[in-house]
């Protein structure tokens, strides 16, 4: 079946440790997304990649890197930077060309707590 | 600036009809939507209106946009206990409408029986 794919589910982190965060697809999308959910605040947009080899920040960039090497997979890494990084983590994809709706399409989330 | 507003909570009795509202502030915005979050999981795409339209009509949903004041609502009539989730709205920003989308905050609805 197609989807999105996050991993891991739960993970925990010692203060100073970067952990990277898995995002894989296989919908053929071309953009995907991640976005930060924090209790009381909704989604903020952390990451987005609209094409291979390409990214762009979003609003709460700082203390998160990615990569977009292939198509299917845009991994987020949190950076021990990263000031309060205690949050449940959502990665999404769409298509870009050709659609007019802009539908995300969302994983399971990747619940990190630092400890 | 970009901002979406809605409140945090909503509680409904089952059977009875719910409205979920919310606000926005970008008047350009080509898209509105709604989703809805399950616990633990990710957000799934309920409906959507196009700016240029009032009101939408899917099954128990309706969603009506009032554009002069920047509204919108989630209608859900016989609202049933699986309907017990979070729900955002978001709205289109870039010229494609996946450029950025903007989220509120969520509206956690309650249904008791």
């Amino acid at each position: 079946d197609g989807g999105i794919t996050q991993s891991p589910k739960y993970l925990f982190r010692k203060e100073g440790q970067n952990v990277t965060l898995s995002c894989e697809q296989n919908l053929n999308h071309d953009a995907m997304y991640w976005y930060r959910q924090d209790p009381g605040q909704g989604l903020r947009l952390i990451y987005y990649s609209q094409i291979v080899n390409d990214f762009q920040k979003g609003d709460i960039a700082e203390g998160y890197s990615v990569s977009r090497e292939k198509k299917e997979s845009f991994p987020l890494t949190v950076t021990s930077a990263q000031k309060n990084p205690t949050a449940f983590y959502l990665c999404a994809s769409s298509i870009v060309a050709g659609v007019e709706t802009g539908e995300l399409f969302f994983g399971e989330g990747s619940r990190l707590t630092v400890l | 600036g970009e901002d979406v507003e809605q409140s945090l909570f909503l509680s409904v009795r089952e059977g009875d009809s719910s409205v979920i509202n919310c606000t926005y502030t970008d008047s350009s915005s080509t898209y509105l939507y709604w989703y809805k979050q399950e616990p633990g999981a990710g957000l799934q795409l309920l409906t959507y209106i196009f700016s240029n339209m009032d009101m939408k009509q899917d099954q128990r949903l309706t969603v009506l946009l009032n554009k002069k004041d920047k509204h919108l609502s989630l209608r859900i009539a016989d609202t049933q206990t699986g309907d017990s989730a979070i729900y955002f709205c978001a709205e289109s920003m870039g010229i494609r409408n996946t450029d950025k989308l903007i989220f509120g905050t969520g509206t956690r609805l309650q249904v008791f029986p």
